[in-house]
């Protein structure tokens, strides 16, 4: 069975600061790993992926993972943080289908 | 690329009614899509498995009669909920998946979701 936990269910950043936003997955195989983030009232948007190429992965707006697996971990990381990141962002793990994270909700204040 | 729209983007009617919901690939064609549900402050539940000239899968506790999948092409699905009652008022999003790009296994691309109330 394949699982995601992300660690925090808020985090608070100043815009500039840097944004850290951890996940932590269990999987019996390989996993093929995603951050996807989530404007108030929309779907969800790929930010990133990581399918067993390299294990630093860049995906948009900035926004870049490091697939550990010795440490079972893909956090989300971005150096400076924009008012316009404030969202909710979620990790998820798939095989097949995807499992989400509870989701980390981003706060940027000036 | 990879656009996947929903439609309509939010729904209100009386119980009792159904509701239909589509999910189309804009540009790109997609044998399997995705329905979820997602309650305020929750992550996204998996409903539903949609595939492409055959039945859908269901996860453990939906219902199958409540919540009608219907995969009729390969850029539309539907999901009609069938007597709906308040509490099925949710968040419905769809995904698809792009399977022709090999790059891109076990991508699903999300749509903007519909916001359905049941009074």
């Amino acid at each position: 069975a394949q699982s995601v936990t992300q660690l925090g269910s808020h985090v608070s950043v100043s815009e500039g600061a840097l944004v850290l936003l951890r996940c932590n997955y269990s999987s019996s195989v390989p996993p093929y790993l995603f951050w996807y983030v989530q404007y108030p009232n929309q779907g969800l948007q790929l930010l990133l992926k990581y399918t067993s190429a390299a294990t630093l992965v860049k995906g948009i707006n900035g926004f870049e993972a490091e697939f550990k697996k010795s440490e079972t971990s893909f956090h989300l990381t971005k150096p400076s943080a924009h008012m316009s990141d404030a969202a909710e962002y979620f990790c998820a793990v798939s095989y097949g289908k995807l499992t989400f994270g509870q989701g980390t909700i981003l706060t940027v204040h000036p | 690329g990879a656009v996947v729209s929903q439609h309509p983007s939010r729904v209100i009617c009386k119980s009792g009614t159904s509701v239909k919901i589509e999910c189309r690939s804009l540009d790109f064609q997609a044998t399997t899509m995705f329905w979820y549900r997602q309650f305020p402050k929750q992550s996204l539940m998996l409903m539903a498995t949609s595939n492409e000239g055959s039945k859908a899968t269901y996860e453990q506790g939906v219902e199958k009669d409540k919540f009608l999948i219907n995969h009729a092409s390969l850029t539309l699905s539907t999901l009609t909920v069938t007597s709906a009652h308040p509490e099925d008022s949710s968040f419905y999003i769809c995904s698809a998946r792009d399977e022709v790009w090999r790059g891109n296994q076990e991508t699903q691309y999300f749509g903007p979701g519909t916001r359905l109330l049941v009074l």
